[in-house]
């Protein structure tokens, strides 16, 4: 069966400091992978999606960036932190070219100070 | 611009207590309907997809059902267990993207 990990699932830092999550999914190949961000009483939003590696979509204008160095592995960067960053991160993937519902994993707890 | 919109955004509900969620959309060109259940601090776990109006799928105490303008999750005899939030999400093709609603936050208690 296929699942996703996220790491880490809590994490405080200072403003201007750098930053990378990592998400790796097992158990499928050439899935397509997402990241989310979701603020409180706000649905999710889209913030890089991935059809394969090195193929990045940026849906909004950010302070971060996504790399897909792997096939299963996609990471969500910066190189200095906003105070407006803090929010629940979530990492999502799906089979490539269908309509199968995307499936999450644990999320990161970002806080910045 | 694609937009789904859920209701209540709060439920609280006795024990044993049905209800229904809803979640209208306006969209272009739906390929799916898909609802998932949040827990606290953890990521939204997939629920049901529903493709067609018409179309009714059941889970246990849930049943999620389509029109061609929204969707509604009942929910029958709930136990606390159930309490979590409920999101529901439109796919419209073109990446497999998603556009979620806000959720409603179900409360069950005994």
């Amino acid at each position: 069966s296929q699942t996703i990990h996220q790491w880490p699932a809590t994490l405080v830092q200072p403003v201007g400091s750098p930053l990378s999550l990592e998400c790796t999914v097992e158990g499928t190949s050439n899935p397509n992978l997402y990241w989310y961000r979701q603020a409180a009483g706000r649905g999710l939003q889209l913030l890089f999606y991935s059809i394969g590696i090195d193929q990045i979509s940026s849906e909004v204008p950010q302070n971060l960036s996504a790399s897909r160095p792997q096939d299963r592995q996609f990471i969500l960067s910066s190189k200095k932190l906003l105070l407006s960053d803090s929010g629940f991160y979530l990492c999502a993937w799906s089979v490539l070219d269908s309509n199968q519902p995307q499936h999450f994993g644990d999320g990161t707890r970002l806080s910045i100070l | 611009e694609d937009q789904v919109t859920q209701s209540p955004e709060a439920l609280r509900l006795q024990e044993g207590e049905s209800s229904s969620l809803n979640c209208s959309y306006t969209v272009s060109g739906l390929r799916g309907l898909f609802w998932y259940r949040q827990d606290p601090g953890k990521g939204p776990e997939f629920l049901f997809t529903l493709y067609s109006a018409g179309e009714e799928k059941e889970k246990e105490r849930l049943k999620a059902t389509l029109t061609k303008k929204e969707s509604f999750l009942h929910i029958t005899a709930p136990k606390p267990e159930d309490s979590a939030t409920y999101l529901c999400a439109a796919f419209t093709g073109g990446g497999n993207k998603l556009t979620f609603g806000t959720g409603t936050q179900l409360k069950v208690e005994l």
